[in-house]
């Protein structure tokens, strides 16, 4: 079982819908991030997160540590948005480990 | 700042060959990893440096070196290539002052067949 598993692992949503992703882990961490990964190959990082909630533009992400839980939002979805969103993980030791990626495609 | 750099973008290795992936960063950040992305998985990490002479192995080291004679440059050696090797690899830096943020480079898809 990997130690970051994410939900679901494709998504394909309407223009305008409101989009979440999930990310559960089984590690003691000290970090959580979202990362983004265009249809290029770039990934660029969106969140990194340790408590609470985060808001940039049109997207939020929360983490619940005692649950190891954590959710990516985007609201009011556009095709520009579409990309694999990936959640990763500093563990306690340092090690980052990454989760198999949500392939999200948002249709006009 | 180019951020992180990455050459070649693509290559095709027959087995057995030898090539090395090349890996630069301008923003003089002491920590480089190297990892490997297959379909349908995570990143795994392959290797990693915390500075100039200091390397260590990640998850998945067996068939691959590094070398990290200054901060800038980061790059990755295969010597015998693999089927198995087939993958897109991507470096990756930060600043141990830094919020753990890391900067991906535009990844380098190896195929060897």
């Amino acid at each position: 079982k990997n130690e970051v598993e994410q939900s679901p692992q494709n998504l394909t949503a309407q223009e305008g819908e409101f989009i979440t992703i999930n990310c559960s882990y089984s590690v003691g961490i000290s970090a959580l991030h979202w990362l983004q990964q265009h249809p290029g190959g770039g990934i660029v990082s969106l969140f990194m997160l340790s408590s609470g909630k985060k808001k940039h533009g049109r997207l939020i992400a929360t983490i619940n540590i005692q649950e190891k839980h954590s959710s990516l939002h985007i609201t009011a979805s556009h095709p520009r948005d579409s990309a694999v969103y990936i959640c990763a993980v500093r563990s306690d030791n340092n090690d980052m480990r990454f989760g198999a990626g949500t392939r999200l495609t948002v249709k006009p | 700042n180019a951020g992180v750099t990455q050459t070649p973008k693509f290559r095709i290795l027959k087995i057995g060959q030898s090539m090395t992936l090349q890996c630069t960063q301008d923003m003089n950040h002491n920590y480089m990893y190297w990892y490997r992305q297959d379909p349908g998985m995570g990143l795994k990490l392959i290797y990693y440096s915390v500075g100039a002479g200091i390397t260590d192995k990640g998850e998945v080291p067996n068939g691959y070196n590094v070398s990290r004679s200054t901060t800038e440059d980061f790059p990755l050696r295969l010597e015998l290539a693999a089927p198995s090797q087939t993958s897109v690899y991507f470096c990756a830096s930060r600043n141990f002052l830094s919020s753990y943020e890391q900067y991906f480079g535009p990844g380098t898809r190896l195929t060897v067949t």
